[in-house]
């Protein structure tokens, strides 16, 4: 099962940041926080990942709470082709890491 | 980076017919993963191909129904067999490991089962 809980749908005018948060209460130590997004129609596409620092690159950032048990992506200008469904994951930093998905957020930009 | 295809990127099929279904990867990876996404739903991991050894399935998949092959570490084929209409989903490959940072996802193929 998905160790992690989102809201099923968020909306966002364009130009605007989009926040998309997520629960993870139960992380465990070794464990990373990973964000992908799919847009219609394609394969997943990887965003970002952290461990307990906040992180940022070109596409997004990520905030992660002190505790550990939850997180925040930031898209800082949201666009028209940000509109995809967003999967927040956990899970250890290892190529033999399974990744499993849980339901996401479907996130959609208004013009 | 790593760049993936997957073939045939679309098929409809009969119930009771078999579709064998080919990744390819541009470089030598160390992970190969196959999801499975039904209609509407997220993605199911369905198994892990293992280069050498029989794949690794997860619970709810078995190798009857969706044997894998993995022959080298840029190529491997997952079949659907003795297909259904409950077969109809997306399935795609996945790919990680020998310096890659994070897991790469293909296109996808869409499989309609009538």
């Amino acid at each position: 099962d998905a160790k992690t809980t989102q809201p099923p749908s968020m909306d966002c005018a364009e130009g605007r940041a989009a926040n998309l948060p997520c629960n993870h209460s139960t992380i465990s130590g070794n464990e990373y926080v990973y964000w992908y997004r799919q847009i219609h129609s394609q394969g997943p596409q990887y965003i970002i990942h952290g461990l307990k620092n906040n992180e940022t690159n070109e596409m997004a950032s990520l905030i992660i709470t002190e505790d550990r048990k939850s997180s925040t992506l930031i898209l800082p200008h949201a666009t028209l082709r940000d509109t995809a469904v967003y999967y927040c994951i956990v899970r250890e930093n290892s190529s033999a890491s399974k990744i499993i998905f849980g339901s996401g957020t479907r996130l959609s930009i208004r013009p | 980076s790593a760049v993936i295809s997957q073939k045939p990127s679309r098929d409809i099929c009969q119930r009771g017919t078999s579709l064998t279904i080919q990744c390819q990867v541009d470089s030598q990876v160390t992970m190969m993963f196959w999801y499975r996404q039904q209609p509407g739903q997220s993605l199911t991991l369905i198994a892990t191909a293992n280069q050498g050894s029989e794949a690794t399935y997860e619970s709810g998949f078995v190798i009857d129904k969706f044997p894998i092959s993995r022959p080298n570490l840029t190529f491997s084929t997952l079949t659907v067999s003795n297909m259904s209409p409950e077969d109809s989903s997306i399935y795609l490959c996945s790919v990680e490991g020998q310096g890659l940072l994070e897991q790469y996802f293909g296109p996808g193929t869409r499989l309609t089962v009538t």
